[in-house]
């Protein structure tokens, strides 16, 4: 059984900084179907970053995703105060997995 | 598009709950809808996923066998029925669609209901 393991736990960046938050699965995943999530306390997730590096819409470029076999890395270059939340990656397809989350705190 | 759970509550071990979600500002049928949930505290987890016709069913190990998930086309509502609830069941539980020929990746969720199961 697949096991998506993210990294670190929280992160405790300023305004600013580059963030970059690795997802590292157990065994090899398909480009195809990787995926990153924004989910802030009481709101809705939000979906990111799919097929490992496209934007969904609306995402602003700030945002990139890349990675390939089981090292996956989602990097916001320029963090803006809206940006602290949990993310998750997540394997998609007929049964989704997601990593366990990493907290962007600031700083 | 808009996603509105309802449903969630307090139940005893043991006991059953129907979870809806109602669509709106698309096409209900023409979409795949899922059901997501989080314990208090922790991440994310897929607990179903239903085809727009209803026609495919899928359900994580956790909850297969005590969950059921369905779809009245005609009332743009997504269901969850779960019997046998259990402590860990206890959870925001979120509906939200797949995007288009892209089984479990979700474009759009709802704001969630919160499923407490204690005696």
């Amino acid at each position: 059984e697949i096991v998506l393991t993210q990294s670190p736990g929280t992160l405790s960046l300023s305004p600013g900084d580059r963030a970059t938050l690795s997802c590292r699965a157990s065994q090899s995943v398909s480009t195809s179907f990787l995926a990153w999530y924004q989910h802030k306390p009481g709101q809705a997730p939000r979906l990111l970053i799919y097929e490992t590096s496209t934007r969904a819409t609306g995402i602003p470029d700030r945002f990139s995703g890349s990675g390939s076999g089981t090292d996956f890395t989602l990097t916001i270059s320029r963090l803006e105060p809206e940006d602290f939340a949990v993310f998750y990656c997540q394997r998609y397809g007929t049964s989704p997995l997601f990593g366990q989350g990493t907290k962007l705190e600031i700083k | 598009v808009k996603l509105v759970e309802s449903g969630g509550g307090l139940m005893p071990p043991g006991g059953s709950l129907r979870l809806s979600c109602a669509g709106s500002g698309f096409a209900f049928d023409s979409y795949a809808m899922s059901w997501v949930r989080q314990v208090p505290g922790k991440g994310l987890e897929w607990v179903s996923s239903i085809s727009g016709l209803g026609g495919s069913t899928y359900y994580a190990d956790s909850v297969k066998g005590r969950f059921t998930i369905s779809r009245d086309n005609s009332k743009n509502t997504l269901y969850l029925q779960m019997n046998s609830l259990r402590a860990e069941d206890t959870a925001e539980y979120y509906c939200a669609r797949i995007v288009s020929r892209n089984w479990g990746l979700l474009e759009y969720w709802g704001q969630g209901t919160l499923v407490t199961v204690s005696s």
